[in-house]
């Protein structure tokens, strides 16, 4: 089946840091790619997506592109701030299910 | 806009007792809805996922159980928890299948 394999975490950084956090997948098909963020005690905030290949998802500084040839949709971040850390999960949606798979999530910490 | 609520926000319950959470959606009508629960420090495991009023899957066989009496309602039942049904409980909604999923703030139940 389907699968997402997110870099293991914890993450720590300087603020104003370049930031990656890989995510390559495992998909029958072409699916749709998503990065959520979660802050502590809260749910999931959709962050960003991409639905085709070489598509780029953008949001709040963050930016992701889908490839296709390398089976991935690495977060990246050109500037972390403090107000950044957080737990970030990649997932896609499995083609035949049209469930959500989710990587195990990679926890950030920006220090001042 | 849409927007989705849960409650309550943490409830603290003593094994064997019953367990009902709540998940109601705004703004939008007949949503896929979904429940997951997140472990401390792990990833989201879906537990059921309704198409409609009354239509239910369950993912997990386990002493929990879902209802959809209402089109934007989505309940979340136990008769008698268990101290592994502690955790943060997550419920989601899309506009179908293949949709992004958007999450509520979600219940942190601890089992004692």
């Amino acid at each position: 089946g389907d699968s997402v394999t997110q870099m293991e975490g914890p993450v720590t950084l300087s603020e104003e840091a370049f930031l990656t956090i890989n995510c390559t997948y495992t998909a029958t098909g072409y699916p749709s790619l998503f990065w959520y963020v979660q802050y502590p005690g809260e749910g999931l905030q959709l962050l960003l997506k991409a639905t085709k290949a070489d598509d780029k998802g953008s949001n709040k500084g963050f930016e992701a592109t889908y490839r296709k040839e390398t089976t991935s949709f690495h977060l990246e971040k050109g500037s972390v701030q403090v107000s950044d850390s957080a737990v970030y999960f990649c997932a896609l949606i499995d083609s035949g299910t049209y469930k959500y798979i989710f990587g195990t999530g990679t926890r950030l910490k920006v220090l001042a | 806009s849409q927007t989705i609520h849960q409650w309550p926000a943490t409830l603290v319950q003593p094994v064997g007792s019953p367990l009902s959470l709540e998940c109601t959606v705004e703004g939008t009508s007949n949503p896929n809805l979904y429940w997951y629960r997140q472990a401390a420090g792990r990833g989201l495991q879906l537990l059921f996922y309704s198409v409609g009023i009354g239509q239910i899957s369950s993912e997990v066989p386990q002493n929990l159980s879902a209802s959809r009496p209402q089109d934007r309602q989505f309940i979340l039942s136990s008769k008698k928890l268990l101290l592994s049904d502690s955790g943060f409980y997550l419920c989601a909604w899309s506009q179908g299948p293949g949709y992004e999923q958007y999450f509520g703030p979600g219940t942190r139940l601890t089992v004692t």
